[in-house]
């Protein structure tokens, strides 16, 4: 069955610095995302993203956050300045449609220090 | 708002017992809910949906809309139900809602 891959599985970078978070979507599926959650919190939603556009973003996704498919397969979220706040899980999902259900990875967990 | 309430952090049956994990939500319109899985250190698992009507490993979940729950059930638990379980709701912006979470454990 196929799967949502994510890269890396742990992430740990310095407050401040730049960071990548790298995704690779089912491949017929067309709609993306990207979800956060904090230790001990509930999964919140960050963005959507279809046909080379974020389609919705929550108000955690301010200006430090970015998205982008830069090649047909991969989708990336990058965090500019990281700060302490951002560790978390970060989950990505695809979907075929808006309606069709959402497909996870398993995870980035970012360790900020 | 759009909101989804698990009011049980844990949750702790005997093996063969029924279970039944709690969701509430806040929608105004239509809801669509969704149950995700997480077993322990994989990915979060698409249980089922409301709208497919279906059994899933022996789970159903039936939608009230004048409760506005969603609740999830099991007339018997098995072992390998231990897990974490997560209510979701796709909001009007097509992402999903979720709630904090039920860690399903059941003891043998």
């Amino acid at each position: 069955e196929p799967e949502v891959t994510q890269t890396p599985s742990h992430q740990v970078t310095q407050m401040g610095q730049e960071v990548i978070l790298r995704c690779v979507p089912i491949s017929n599926h067309l709609y993306f995302y990207w979800y956060r959650q904090i230790l001990g919190q509930k999964v919140e939603f960050l963005v959507s993203f279809y046909n080379n556009e974020i389609s919705e973003k929550s108000e955690i996704f301010d200006d430090q956050f970015s998205v982008e498919r830069p090649d047909g397969s991969n989708f990336t979220l990058k965090i500019r300045s990281t700060k302490l706040e951002d560790s978390a899980m970060y989950f990505c999902a695809s979907s075929e449609t808006r309606a069709q259900p959402q497909h996870f990875g398993d995870g980035t967990r970012l360790s900020i220090l | 708002a759009q909101r989804v309430t698990q009011p049980e952090k844990l949750l702790s049956v005997f093996k063969g017992a029924p279970v039944e994990l709690k969701c509430n939500y806040s929608y105004s319109g239509s809801p669509e809910l969704f149950w995700y899985v997480q077993y322990s250190r994989q990915r979060l698992q698409l249980l089922l949906r409301h709208i497919s009507r279906e059994s899933i490993k022996g789970f159903t979940a039936d939608l009230n809309k004048g409760e506005t729950s969603f609740h999830l059930k099991k007339p018997f638990a098995q072992e390998e139900d231990s897990a974490m379980y997560y209510c979701a709701l796709k909001g009007s912006q097509g992402n999903l809602i979720f709630g904090k979470g039920t860690k399903l454990s059941v003891k043998p």
